[in-house]
């Protein structure tokens, strides 16, 4: 089972600022089946993005995944108040399990 | 509009039985795959498996596996998540999940186990 994680736990950034998360893989996720995704208090995740890069409906540009193999990245651009979460990846390339990693939580510096 | 409706919030005693539900609409649901995650309160996601409605292919993370059972049933749309016997370990929050990379998430099945 491809074991995932991420770092750092906790990031403390001010609105406006770059947020970049990472998330590496115990051994490679074939295909980049690397996804992202967002939680806020009380609500049920959304994915942001798929394949590693690719944005999900409606998502906006400030966010951006990249990586391949066994490193991957989250980036978004400038910190929205909105933006304020925990994120996680996931990988949906190795069967026949898909594992989360532990997540990051963007919290307001 | 392409939705995954959940079952209601449940309060069960250990030793008791559970299926839960999840009922997709708006899409094709034999094309798509349907996951289940838990949430434990205050921890992280975990991934417990997965199901193909279309075959009824059904793949379990081994932490899962043997503790629970994932079923659909095509005819209305719906998957199954149960337990036979719960414990109080496993009070979370449960969501499906559409596809291999969760585009389309339910809002979530509170089950809460308690003597």
């Amino acid at each position: 089972e491809i074991v995932l994680t991420q770092s750092p736990g906790t990031l403390s950034l001010s609105p406006g600022e770059r947020a970049t998360l990472s998330c590496r893989a115990s051994q490679s996720v074939s295909s980049s089946y690397l996804a992202w995704y967002q939680q806020k208090p009380g609500q049920a995740p959304r994915l942001l993005i798929f394949g590693a890069s690719s944005r999900a409906t409606g998502i906006p540009d400030r966010f951006s995944g990249s990586g391949s193999g066994t490193d991957f990245t989250l980036t978004i651009s400038r910190l929205e108040p909105e933006d304020f979460a925990v994120y996680y990846c996931q990988q949906y390339g190795s069967s026949p399990t898909w594992t989360f990693g532990q997540g990051t939580k963007v919290e307001i510096k | 509009e392409v939705q995954l409706v959940q079952s209601g919030a449940e309060v069960k005693k250990p030793g008791e039985s559970l299926k839960i539900s999840c009922k997709g609409s708006g899409y094709s649901f034999t094309s798509y795959w349907i996951g289940w995650v838990r949430q434990m309160p205050g921890k992280g996601l975990e991934w417990m498996g997965i199901i193909y409605p279309g075959d009824s292919d059904t793949r379990y993370s081994p932490s899962f596996q043997g503790q629970v059972t994932i079923s659909a049933d095509k005819s209305i749309s719906t998957a199954y998540l149960q337990w036979s016997s719960l414990k109080a370990s496993d009070t979370a929050m449960y969501y499906c999940a559409r596809g291999r990379s969760f585009d389309i998430w339910g809002q979530g099945t509170m089950v809460t186990v308690s003597s």
